[in-house]
């Protein structure tokens, strides 16, 4: 079985300092990890893929994620916020479909 | 190039009514699947399907039938409309099962679906 777990449902950070949204999984073989952000009212987009090449991710618009197995862990991460990211953030773990995480909403504050 | 596209946008429907929620892709992509989406509860897979001809329940498949005669369409169907089932609905296609290759998901607009 897989599943992912996203550990907060709300941050809120300022315009200009970093951004950790935090995201577990479990997963009984090597897995497919993403990120994918909602902008209200929109579809989703794909924000950054794990493909086993790299631990270390990079994304659009500035966005890293680091994969670590032996925490099982896939935090999404950006150095310095910007009012256009505030949005609703998913982890994904795949197999034949993708499982969603609840879901993470980003607060950007001037 | 129009990507993935979900008609209607909002609908309103009874307790009881039927209705089809279509779904069409242009970029000849095998796989595609239906999610919902509620408050809390990020999307949950319904069905998908990985070509024409096949597809296969995802979580929450209970209420919904699918179909899918050609690749670019995947309709999903309410049978009998129940209060439950209103949510937002999201269309998803990508070249292969995303565990595959890991193929980035491509998603519709979202269909906003009220049952009274």
């Amino acid at each position: 079985a897989q599943s992912v777990t996203q550990l907060d449902s709300h941050v809120s950070v300022s315009e200009g300092t970093p951004v950790l949204l935090r995201c577990n999984y479990s997963s009984s073989y090597s897995p497919s990890l993403f990120w994918y952000v909602q902008h209200p009212n929109k579809g989703l987009q794909l924000l950054l893929k794990y493909t086993s090449a790299a631990t270390l991710v990079k994304g659009i618009n500035g966005f890293e994620a680091e994969f670590k197995k032996s925490e099982t862990s896939f935090h999404l991460t950006k150095p310095s916020a910007h009012m256009s990211d505030a949005a609703e953030y998913f982890c994904v773990v795949t197999r034949g479909g993708m499982r969603f995480g609840a879901g993470t909403r980003l607060t950007v504050k001037p | 190039n129009a990507g993935v596209t979900q008609t209607p946008k909002f609908q309103v429907l009874k307790t009881g009514q039927s209705m089809t929620l279509q779904c069409a892709q242009d970029m000849n992509h095998e796989y595609m699947s239906w999610y919902r989406q509620d408050p809390g509860m990020g999307l949950r897979l319904i069905h998908y399907s990985v070509g024409a001809g096949i597809t296969d329940q995802g979580e929450v498949p209970n209420g919904y039938n699918v179909s899918r005669s050609t690749t670019e369409d995947f309709p999903l169907r309410l049978l009998s409309a129940a209060p439950s089932q209103t949510s937002v609905y999201f269309c998803a296609s990508s070249y292969s099962i995303p565990s595959i290759m890991n193929t980035e998901a491509f998603f519709g607009q979202g269909t906003r679906l009220t049952v009274v």
